[in-house]
């Protein structure tokens, strides 16, 4: 069966501190692979997809097919980026379904 | 542009009874997505609209809940009757291509508790 899956369901990290959040998946192929994010009080948001190798917010996430892993890191955490984070891979071929992992809650402290 | 919108925001139910959630996508989407997140778990898709067809409804448990998208604008989702279990936020998305293969954008979500 297909699976995602976030390990950490709690992250806290002091300001200025890298931050790492895991994600691995079992999908057969070559699944494209994504970020959401959900801020306290806003909407889930996507914040980056693998197939655009462009840091966000300065988060960046490398898809390694090896380890089947697609982590979320960031060098330095900022008071901001405390929020919700949900990976989701989705199958690229025929079927677009998009599934969610657990989701982590990231919290920064001052 | 104006985002996804989604009425009501809470709905506070008793078991048995029945609810509906309305949804409007971002105008000209073609894709329409309703979610199912229970507390402590990432969304789930319950079904998956291209204009007013159904690409996907494999996870919506269709004895209790149906939905449809007349005019492939807006949609309803409906549950009838509601059992405790359904307690969780409902959340629409919307994509502008065809097939789903594009960013989703998604509503403010409405709460449901059942009772």
């Amino acid at each position: 069966a297909q699976r995602v899956t976030q390990p950490e369901k709690l992250l806290s990290v002091f300001k200025g501190a890298p931050v790492e959040l895991k994600c691995n998946y079992s999908y057969s192929g070559s699944p494209e692979l994504f970020w959401y994010v959900q801020y306290s009080r806003q909407r889930l948001q996507l914040l980056l997809r693998h197939i655009s190798r462009e840091s966000i917010k300065g988060f960046t996430a490398d898809l390694n097919k090896g380890e089947t892993s697609f982590h979320l890191k960031k060098p330095f955490a900022q008071e901001e980026d405390s929020a919700m984070y949900y990976c989701a891979p989705r199958e690229g071929s025929n079927d677009y379904k998009l599934s969610f992992g657990a989701g982590t809650t990231v919290t920064v402290r001052a | 542009e104006a985002g996804v919108a989604q009425s009501p925001r809470y709905k506070i139910i008793e078991k048995r009874q029945s609810v509906a959630f309305w949804c409007n996508p971002i105008s000209g989407h073609a894709t329409l997505y309703w979610y199912q997140q229970i507390l402590g778990q990432g969304p789930k898709l319950l079904i998956q609209f291209q204009n007013n067809g159904v690409v996907d409804d494999s996870q919506l448990p269709k004895d209790r809940f149906s939905a449809e998208r007349l005019k492939g604008v807006d949609s309803t989702l409906k549950i009838q009757p509601a059992k405790l279990e359904d307690s969780a936020v409902y959340l629409c998305a919307s994509s502008p291509g065809l097939a789903g293969a594009d960013t989703q954008y998604f509503g403010p979500g409405t709460r449901l508790t059942v009772l």
